[in-house]
């Protein structure tokens, strides 16, 4: 598949905790970009990490990237009620400009 | 600064019928891409348009077609509706001249065809 998959498929902490969510794909990638889609609506971007860097910050998300393992994860620290989405990366390859996206992770954080 | 913008934010519609939806990129932008989004699944890209032409494509049938205007807006048509269409259908802006930069979404359009 050229999508990126996101794994675990749904997860559910306590507010205060920390949520990470991996993103695997198989191909060579341009960049990774992760957003966040509250009940069926539109996709908010979090962050875009580009193929020659590592990690990224953004407030309270830390996004990393190896190319190697060709995989990313999405870290949420302290996480809130509000932080209750779904998430989804996705990756842009070679020459194309469109996003490819996996079935997202259903993060739910309880009060 | 007015983000992406989708009309209308609902619609039903009947099989066989046609739909036309509309979206107004994010102020800069030039660039406007369209998904399809079935309950469950991830986005689907159906097609990207620039300079008033398709640029890129999908995996989507001809019933499928889409327009940009010269102010870069942009419309979604869908021709005979199937039961299979129904779903929330996305538009994305982007500035082509920053390659591969931050695409923003707008809220969708969700489509049900009875």
């Amino acid at each position: 598949s050229q999508q990126g998959e996101e794994d675990p498929q749904a997860l559910s902490i306590q507010e205060g905790e920390n949520a990470t969510m991996n993103c695997s794909y198989k191909t060579s990638i341009n960049n990774l970009q992760w957003y966040r889609q509250n009940s069926g609506r539109g996709l908010v971007h979090l962050i875009l990490i580009r193929s020659n860097e590592r990690e990224k910050h953004s407030g309270r998300l830390r996004v990393t990237l190896d190319t190697s393992k060709k995989s990313s994860s999405l870290l949420i620290t302290a996480s809130r009620a509000a932080d209750t989405a779904s998430y989804f990366c996705t990756i842009t390859q070679g020459g194309s400009e469109k996003l490819v996206f996996g079935k997202g992770t259903k993060l739910t954080v309880n009060p | 600064d007015a983000g992406v913008t989708q009309s209308p934010t609902h619609l039903i519609k009947t099989r066989g019928q046609q739909v036309t939806l509309r979206c107004s990129p994010k102020s800069g932008h030039d660039t406007v891409s369209w998904y399809q989004q079935a309950l469950g699944q991830g986005p689907q890209f159906i097609f990207q348009y620039y300079e008033e032409e398709e640029r890129q494509r999908g995996n989507f049938p001809d019933r499928f077609s889409g327009h940009q205007f010269p102010n870069y807006s942009s419309e979604l048509n869908v021709n005979a509706l199937l039961l299979g269409d129904s779903a929330l259908y996305l538009c994305a802006s982007s500035f082509v001249s920053r390659q591969n930069a931050e695409a923003f979404f707008g809220q969708g359009t969700r489509l049900t065809v009875v």
